[in-house]
């Protein structure tokens, strides 16, 4: 098992829509999840943190942590296509407090 | 605007040549990091420096030397480099190397070995 998994994609939704990216993790003890947004040709920007169970807004963007099931996701509503991104899923595991990325899902919004 | 700054966005560099991308941080972090990202694939970490100290090395090649000269600069000094080595080079700082709290990353250095 990967210790961050995500789905490559694309993810393709049309404009307006809910978009929802998943992420697992192996390390039961974690504590700190994170999703980043990085453009083609751009660096990785943080657009959301999440350390307990439940959900986290941001605007648009709505962080979900299950610690039980091992997985963190991100929704982003009324999705743009200014959102066409890959989405990083990030985790610190415990003990080494490594910051383990997952691969990204490519999200592609549809004008 | 990005407060970890990197230098320079792009650089070319032969084989032979000797080169230093430079990073700058402001926002009182402890930690700086180097990472390495090919296209389509997430950045890989290469060193990592702890209050100025070298904390992690990923086993990283001697053709690639860090160097921390204060807690807000970082350097990455190349020679000798290869075409593989090719990348998107990114510097990033958190509170703390044994933080739960986020890295932030600059906008990044593209080199091409040629």
């Amino acid at each position: 098992q990967k210790e961050v998994e995500q789905n490559s994609g694309p993810l393709s939704v049309p404009e307006g829509a809910i978009a929802s990216l998943n992420c697992t993790y192996s390390d039961r003890g974690s504590q700190s999840f994170f999703w980043y947004r990085q453009y083609s040709g751009k660096s990785p920007e943080l657009i959301m943190s999440i350390y307990s169970n439940g959900d986290k807004e941001d605007g648009r963007f709505t962080a979900q942590l299950n610690k039980a099931s091992q997985y963190v996701s991100l929704l982003i509503r009324d999705s743009q296509p200014s959102d066409s991104a890959t989405y990083l899923c990030a985790v610190i595991f415990s003990g080494t407090y490594k910051y383990i990325f997952g691969t990204g899902t490519r999200l592609k919004v549809l004008a | 605007d990005t407060e970890v700054t990197q230098t320079p966005k792009h650089l070319v560099m032969g084989m032979t040549n000797k080169k230093s991308l430079k990073c700058e941080q402001h926002m009182g972090h402890r930690a700086m990091y180097w990472y390495k990202q090919k296209a389509k694939k997430p950045p890989e970490l290469m060193f990592v420096y702890s209050y100025e100290k070298l904390s992690i090395n990923e086993s990283v090649p001697s053709r690639f030397s860090p160097e921390c000269p204060n807690s807000s600069l970082l350097n990455l000094h190349l020679h000798a480099l290869q075409p593989e080595d090719s990348a998107l080079y990114l510097c990033a700082s958190s509170q703390g190397a044994q933080s739960l709290r986020p890295i932030y990353f600059g906008e990044g250095s593209w080199l091409t070995v040629v």
